[in-house]
Order: C-alpha cells, then structure tokens, then sequence
C-alpha cells in the first residue's frame, strides 16, 4: 500500500486565490511526522512546514497551513493569496518515528498560478 | 542557517568516466542523505549515512559509491554509468532521525551519454 497518497497530479489558481493541495497517509505507527516541499523548476527541494503526529494545533507557517484531519489520516497543505513564485510541485512526505530513517514522498502535485 | 552546498550544479559524463558528486553542510547534522530523482516523479532513497555510518542502501547498483569523510561532507563517486543513470541527485541532511526534518541541497544534474 502507498504511504503517502497525492491524487492531484496538477492544479491550477488564480494569482491572490487560496488553494488547498490535498494528502492522505497509511500508518500504523502511532508516532509519525509530516512534511510538505515545495520543488521549483530549478531542482531544490525547499522545506515548508512540518506536522506531528501529537501536535494538537494545525502547523502554519506564514502564507502555508497544515490542515491535519488525524481521524481521516489527511494533511492538506494550504496555501493562501497565491503568488506567481508559488508555481512548483509540491510534495507531501511521512517519516514513521519508530521505524528509522526513511522518508516516504508521495507523488507530487504540480501547481501553476495564473496571473 | 539551513543550507546544504552541492558540486557540480551539471555534470555531463560518459559511460566509462569517474565522477564525484560533492555535498556539503554546516548545520551540525549528523545524517545525510543521497535520493535520485527522475523528471516528475518524487525522490528516491539512495544511501544513508547516521554518524559517519552508511545505515541504509537501497540497493543501490555498485557503480555508485558513497563516502562519508566526516560529518559535514557527504560524497557520490559515480564509476561506469549508464544512460538511465541520467537524473537530479539530491542530498540531504538531518539531525538524528526520527523526528527531525530533511534539508535539501540544489541538487545536480546528471546526464549520461
């Protein structure tokens, strides 16, 4: 089974508009962390905020927000007044805290804000 | 400060040559990471290295070889590649998993003809 599930391939929005890129885990540990990297044409991934398993508020991080439903094992990356740099793909990643040091990337989704 | 350094930025080779991929970081971290990462797909786990120790390969064909001289310095010697070897190569560190959060390098770009 896919750890880490993204089933939007591509998305696009309106410059200034808000969107959410969606993300859906498979654990059965109940210690894990949560990531989302955003992957410009140019290659680097670039951290952008990090969820906890016990975290009990949603992570935000500026003009990014993690909406993490644990129930639904979801963690949704919101990003908010969309800006033309914001065009990139952008990954959802799950470390297991009790099994090591791999992290599982799920399969991205592209996003392209029209201006 | 949440950098990691990578050389080359490009590196064109041909089936025969040796290489090396050089990565960097002054963070204190003391994992790294190696991941190859085809056009639209996520990154894939290379090698991990944990206190200057290879703790992970993922079956990684023996024409790539890693090296950990110390903490701060990760390499990839790259001997007899083949055209399909052709990705971006990301390295990565942490501070001791599990928790912690990977940060990337730029990258370089590997084409083999």
């Amino acid at each position: 089974a896919q750890k880490i599930t993204q089933t939007q391939p591509g998305m696009f929005v309106q410059e200034k508009e808000a969107v959410t890129l969606d993300c859906t885990y498979d654990t059965s540990d109940p210690s894990y962390g949560l990531f989302w990297y955003k992957q410009p044409s140019s290659g680097e991934m670039i951290f952008l905020i990090y969820q906890g398993s016990y975290d009990q508020q949603n992570a935000t991080e500026g003009r990014y927000s993690l909406n993490f439903q644990k129930a639904r094992k979801s963690a949704n990356l919101v990003i908010s007044a969309s800006q033309l740099g914001d065009s990139a793909m952008y990954f959802c990643a799950m470390r297991e805290l009790n099994t090591g040091n791999q992290f599982y990337f799920g399969t991205g989704t592209s996003l392209t804000v029209i201006p | 400060d949440t950098e990691v350094t990578q050389t080359p930025k490009h590196l064109v080779m041909g089936m025969t040559n040796k290489k090396s991929l050089k990565c960097e970081q002054h963070m204190g971290h003391r994992a790294m990471y190696w991941y190859k990462q085809k056009a639209k797909k996520p990154p894939e786990l290379m090698f991990v290295y944990s206190y200057e120790k290879l703790s992970i390969n993922e079956s990684v064909p023996s024409r790539f070889s890693p090296e950990c001289p110390n903490s701060s310095l990760l390499n990839l010697h790259l001997h007899a590649l083949q055209p399909e070897d052709s990705a971006l190569y990301l390295c990565a560190s942490s501070q001791v998993p599990p928790r912690e959060t990977q940060y990337f390098g730029p990258g370089t770009r590997l084409l083999v003809l």
